[in-house]
């Protein structure tokens, strides 16, 4: 089976963009979960879908957001963005019918300037 | 909500001690518990975990355990090598949602 993948790998954009990350779960898995990853703060963990419906969130502001499409697809948004929101994206899906294993992308490395 | 502290945040070992980092969790109805490994680069992986029915499990160099009263769990990684060498996330997992700690960096010195 092929990866968990997600899109772009590298991005840079200026405080008050907005940006759409995107992620591809593993074939049948429909649980995809997010992350944001800094030096020191670990997997800090922002919201998990399922069946494209948000199942669970973290404490972020609400310029954080996402979506899951039917084909278990998801992206996350970030809206006005700020110098600390510079961090490493990491998703994950899992088969939450098998184990609760998180299967990782290799992750979106956002640098906002 | 869950709360998972780590200890150490960083550990330095020779190579061939052992080396044991620590989680302890607050909400008593987690009950699984994943550790990942995380190498320069790359993206975390499962390496070990255990449910909130056992108390050890071994596989390899590798050990978790897990005292629920105290609500704290345990990696023990024995004979260390460089690739041990990583970032090690705990994690605890209740009703679909999980929540890591915030790594440990473990160093192997040759």
């Amino acid at each position: 089976k092929a990866g968990v993948t997600q899109t772009p790998r590298y991005l840079i954009k200026t405080r008050g963009q907005q940006v759409t990350l995107s992620c591809s779960p593993i074939s049948g898995h429909r649980s995809v979960s997010w992350y944001q990853q800094t030096p020191g703060q670990g997997l800090q963990f922002l919201f998990e879908y399922f069946s494209e419906t948000q199942r669970n969130k973290g404490n972020f502001p609400g310029r954080f957001s996402g979506r899951q499409f039917s084909n278990s697809r998801s992206e996350m948004n970030v809206s006005t963005l700020e110098l600390g929101d510079s961090a490493l994206y990491l998703c994950a899906s899992s088969n939450p019918s098998g184990s609760y294993e998180q299967y990782f992308g290799p992750g979106t490395r956002l640098t906002v300037t | 909500g869950e709360n998972v502290e780590q200890h150490p945040s960083t550990l330095s070992v020779q190579e061939g001690d052992s080396a044991v980092i620590k989680c302890t969790y607050s909400d008593s109805a987690s009950n699984y518990f994943p550790w990942y490994k995380q190498e320069l680069g790359k993206r975390p992986q499962l390496i070990i975990d255990i449910r909130s029915n056992v108390g050890e499990k071994k596989d390899q160099r590798i050990a978790v355990t897990l005292n629920k009263t105290a609500k704290h769990f345990s990696l023990h990684i024995t004979e260390t090598q460089p690739e041990d060498s990583a970032v090690y996330f705990c994690a605890a997992h209740r009703d679909d949602k999980i929540i890591f700690g915030k790594g440990t960096r473990l160093h192997i010195l040759p």
